[in-house]
């Protein structure tokens, strides 16, 4: 059974500072990755995915690693702002169905 | 429509009652899925749909759940004699395609308090 685990729980941060967020996930065999923000009382919004087949996705600040053979993946946030404050949830798909880590809370202060 | 949509937003209900959540995908997607998250959670899987078949409703937690999708668009979640347990919030999420590659996009979801 697929089990994803986020790394930390909760995060607070000085403005400006660059970031790193960790995701693991035990069953290797996956067809992709999935990093989603999510503000407080919203939905989820897509912000990279990663196929398999790739090591990495950029999207302006953010950068997603996938290292598929350690189970292992991270989202870079670089120069955080205070708007970067937001839950960030990492999924795995290796059947027809996401399965989401607990997320991780990020607060920025100005 | 431009994104996932999710009526009602809210929805406040008594305990054992029927309750109807519905999703209207992005235009022209086949894949539709439903997921619960509750407070301080991550969402877990309910049902997938490909196209007006549930592919897959492992994730439903016992009979008095129940979704459609009859013209492979529109899909509904049924819930019967709701319990406190239920309240949570509901989302809902699309792919242009199932089979495991494709980019989910996610609906506001439908937040149900059971009192």
């Amino acid at each position: 059974k697929q089990e994803v685990t986020q790394i930390p729980a909760a995060l607070s941060v000085p403005e400006g500072e660059n970031l790193v967020l960790n995701c693991s996930f035990t069953d290797s065999a996956i067809y992709n990755l999935q990093w989603f923000r999510q503000d407080p009382g919203k939905g989820l919004t897509s912000l990279l995915l990663i196929q398999s087949s790739q090591r990495e996705q950029t999207s302006g600040r953010l950068n997603a690693s996938l290292d598929k053979s350690s189970g292992r993946s991270t989202l870079y946030i670089a120069a955080s702002q205070p708007g970067d404050s937001a839950t960030y949830l990492c999924a795995v798909r290796n059947t027809d169905k996401l399965i989401f880590g607990t997320g991780t809370r990020l607060q920025v202060f100005p | 429509g431009a994104g996932v949509s999710q009526t009602p937003s809210n929805k406040v209900t008594e305990k054992g009652k029927y309750v109807e959540l519905r999703c209207d995908p992005i235009s022209g997607h086949t894949a539709l899925y439903w997921y619960r998250q509750s407070l301080g959670q991550g969402p877990e899987f309910l049902i997938y749909f490909q196209g007006t078949g549930a592919a897959d409703d492992s994730g439903l937690p016992n009979d008095r759940f129940f979704a459609v999708r009859p013209e492979g668009s529109v899909s509904t979640l049924k819930i019967q004699r709701t319990e406190r347990g239920d309240s949570a919030v509901y989302l809902c999420a699309s792919s242009r395609e199932g089979g495991g590659t494709g980019e989910l996009f996610f609906g506001e979801g439908s937040r149900l308090t059971v009192l």
